[in-house]
């Protein structure tokens, strides 16, 4: 079974700090994703990669970056967490050559900025 | 622009009471569709993925179809342990991203 293990599931950081959410997936994909999930809101995309080093902006990417130097793991950083960030962060991996290219989701990274 | 309206927000139906799901998509060239299931504070998980019209496929209590529109998520007497929001999203083939909706909330009372 295809595992993605995000290394937090609820943080709590104040205003001006700066955040490092990691994500780590065993199954080889090449494709990772990174989400916020707010009710009424749903999933947004914040950024992908489909390579190492690779990184593409997604719908909400501001006040967000990322890294990925190594294909197992992407890792989401907030360089000067805010309010507006508290949120539900949702890791995702991926690959086109696994069944239809589904999405697979970590457990979450509940962030509540102070 | 790609778009997906899932209906109802919420349902709430006793337990054996079957019903449907509504996932209305609007995508430049339906690459898939799939359907997830998200547990309250959990990450969602993959329940199936469709690719053209006609298709479907079925997991225990729950059946997925496709039309050119939308999709339909049927439960067939639903058990409480089938209490969850499920989530509908597509993919075009012009890009790597995924589209989702907002979801229905289900409950079911025992």
């Amino acid at each position: 079974d295809v595992k993605v293990t995000q290394s937090s599931r609820y943080l709590v950081k104040r205003t001006g700090e700066k955040v490092f959410l990691e994500c780590v997936q065993d199954m080889d994909h090449e494709n990772m994703f990174w989400y916020r999930q707010d009710p009424g809101l749903g999933l947004r995309l914040i950024y992908f990669s489909y390579d190492v080093k690779m990184k593409e902006k997604g719908d909400i990417p501001e006040g967000y970056s990322v890294s990925r130097e190594k294909k197992e793991r992407f890792s989401l950083i907030l360089e000067s967490a805010s309010t507006n960030q508290t949120s539900m962060y949702l890791c995702a991996s991926s690959s086109p050559g696994h069944g239809g290219g589904e999405l697979f989701f970590g457990e979450g990274s509940r962030l509540t900025v102070l | 622009e790609d778009q997906v309206t899932q209906s109802p927000e919420a349902l709430r139906l006793q337990e054996g009471e079957s019903s449907s799901l509504n996932c209305s998509y609007t995508v430049s060239g339906l690459r898939g569709l799939f359907w997830y299931r998200q547990d309250p504070g959990k990450g969602p998980e993959f329940l199936f993925t469709l690719y053209s019209a006609g298709e479907e496929k079925e997991k225990e209590r729950l059946k997925a179809t496709l039309t050119k529109k939308e999709s339909f998520l049927h439960i067939t007497a639903p058990k409480p342990e089938d209490s969850a929001t499920y989530l509908c999203a597509v993919r075009s083939n012009t890009g790597n991203q995924f589209y989702f909706g907002t979801g229905t909330s289900l409950t079911v009372i025992p």
